[in-house]
């Protein structure tokens, strides 16, 4: 079974740009949430999404949104973008949207502000 | 709010050897706890989990975690290591209400010939 997928990879921005980041779950899972990971530290909570709906938002500015589709894939957008954007965002899938329900991880889309 | 403390940035061990990453955390509801891996330049991937029962878990690739509610703690350990699990690990909770991840500042596992 694929796991989570992520696209584009790698992505070099200029400041002040806008940026979309892309996430198929896995199948069957109907949760989607997205993490931001600057290097040395680990992943911050950015958004839940279960079924469709925000479940959970983290300490991000409004610059920061996303949104889950019909069918369980989720865009990340951040708008006027600063170079402290910079790192990696990854996107975790779920069975369900509960606390007891593992994420499983895609491998990142790595974001350069310049 | 729930907060992990990971007690060593990093973990230099030789093959073989034993190790055990330290993992604390604080939270004034009951939590699940979490720990990943996290190999160069991919994703996070989960090595096992604590959700209820056995404060003893096992997980993949021979490693093993302790639940101790009166420490806070839930530290990973593995009695053999290889230079395959030269990696950065994290400690994570969450609670029972969506699943957010609040994760530690991760621990660099070297393992050295």
């Amino acid at each position: 079974d694929a796991g989570v997928t992520q696209s584009p990879t790698h992505l070099i921005k200029t400041r002040g740009q806008q940026v979309t980041l892309r996430c198929s779950p896995i199948s069957g899972h109907k949760s989607v949430s997205w993490y931001q990971q600057v290097l040395g530290q680990g992943p911050q909570f950015i958004f839940q999404y279960y079924e469709k709906e925000e479940r959970g938002r983290g300490n991000f500015p409004d610059r920061f949104s996303a949104r889950q589709f019909p069918n369980y894939s989720s865009e990340l957008n951040v708008n006027a973008l600063l170079l402290g954007d910079s790192a990696l965002y990854l996107c975790a899938s779920s069975l369900r949207g509960g606390g007891r329900s593992p994420l499983h991880f895609g491998n990142g889309t790595r974001l350069t502000v310049t | 709010a729930q907060s992990v403390t990971q007690l060593d940035s990093q973990v230099p061990v030789f093959e073989e050897a034993p190790v055990e990453l330290r993992c604390n955390y604080s939270s004034s509801v009951s939590v699940y706890l979490f720990w990943y891996v996290q190999y160069p330049n991919q994703g996070l991937q989960l090595l096992l989990k604590y959700l209820s029962g056995s404060t003893l878990v096992k997980g993949i690739n021979g490693f093993e975690a302790e639940f101790n509610k009166s420490q806070t703690s839930f530290h990973l350990r593995k009695p053999s290591v290889h230079i395959s699990d030269t990696a950065e690990y994290f400690c994570a909770v969450s609670r029972e209400y969506g699943n957010k991840l609040v994760f530690g500042a991760g621990t660099i596992l070297r393992v050295k010939s």
